[in-house]
């Protein structure tokens, strides 16, 4: 069974830029979610994709955006990079009828400078 | 909304020591609780989980009993390790989305050290 990978795992932009995010999903998992984690805090839920689109969305700005693809691995996508935007983002797979349980991946660092 | 408290850290214990680390939440509804686990440079684990009022999961040697009317999920084990020491988040699931299935609020994390 193949886990949630994630690249980049580390990335350094500077403000104004944009970012791209890659995520595949663990095996047989038909959604995918994508979390903020600033540093020492909790992740943050900025939305989840199902069957392509999007399934629900915190408290995000638009500037964060996000696809997933037909073999479920999905991209989040950053424009307009600001300084707060650095932190670990965290891509989770899961079955949508499951009991909320996520598997996570190791992350991407990303810093903006 | 929902959401979840957990106790501040960081929290240093010797090796053998009973650990608690508290959680408390708010939900409508009948959401599911969890404990992740995040080892130091690494993505989230799940260390257990409990689906209903009064459930208990447990692995690795520690537990967590869903109490619907405390509105709590502690996490305790009953001797530590020092391969125990990372950081450990309570989270809720969020099912307000219309399906069976929504996204989980976390708690801000509780760091746990370990020392022989």
């Amino acid at each position: 069974e193949t886990g949630v990978t994630q690249s980049p795992t580390h990335l350094i932009k500077t403000r104004g830029q944009q970012v791209t995010l890659r995520c595949s999903s663990q095996s047989g998992h038909n959604t995918v979610s994508w979390y903020q984690q600033a540093l020492g805090q909790g992740p943050q839920f900025i939305f989840q994709y199902y069957r392509e689109e999007e399934n629900g969305r915190g408290n995000f700005p638009p500037r964060f955006s996000g696809l997933q693809f037909p073999n479920y691995s999905s991209e989040l996508n950053v424009n307009a990079l600001e300084l707060d935007d650095s932190a670990l983002y965290l891509c989770a797979s899961s079955q949508k009828s499951g009991t909320g349980e996520l598997f996570f991946g190791e992350g991407s660092r990303l810093t903006v400078l | 909304g929902n959401s979840v408290t957990q106790m501040e850290g960081p929290v240093t214990l010797s090796e053998e020591a009973f650990l608690t680390i508290n959680c408390t939440y708010t939900a409508t509804g009948y959401p599911s609780l969890f404990w992740y686990v995040q080892y130091p440079g690494e993505g989230l684990q799940l260390l257990l989980k409990a689906t209903k009022a009064d459930d208990k999961g447990s692995n690795k040697g520690f537990e967590a009993t869903y109490r619907k009317e405390t509105t709590s999920f502690h996490l305790e084990k009953g001797s530590v390790q020092v391969s125990d020491s990372a950081v450990y988040f309570c989270a809720l699931s969020d099912l307000g989305y219309g399906g069976s299935q929504g996204n989980l609020i976390f708690g801000k994390g509780t760091k746990l050290s370990v020392k022989p």
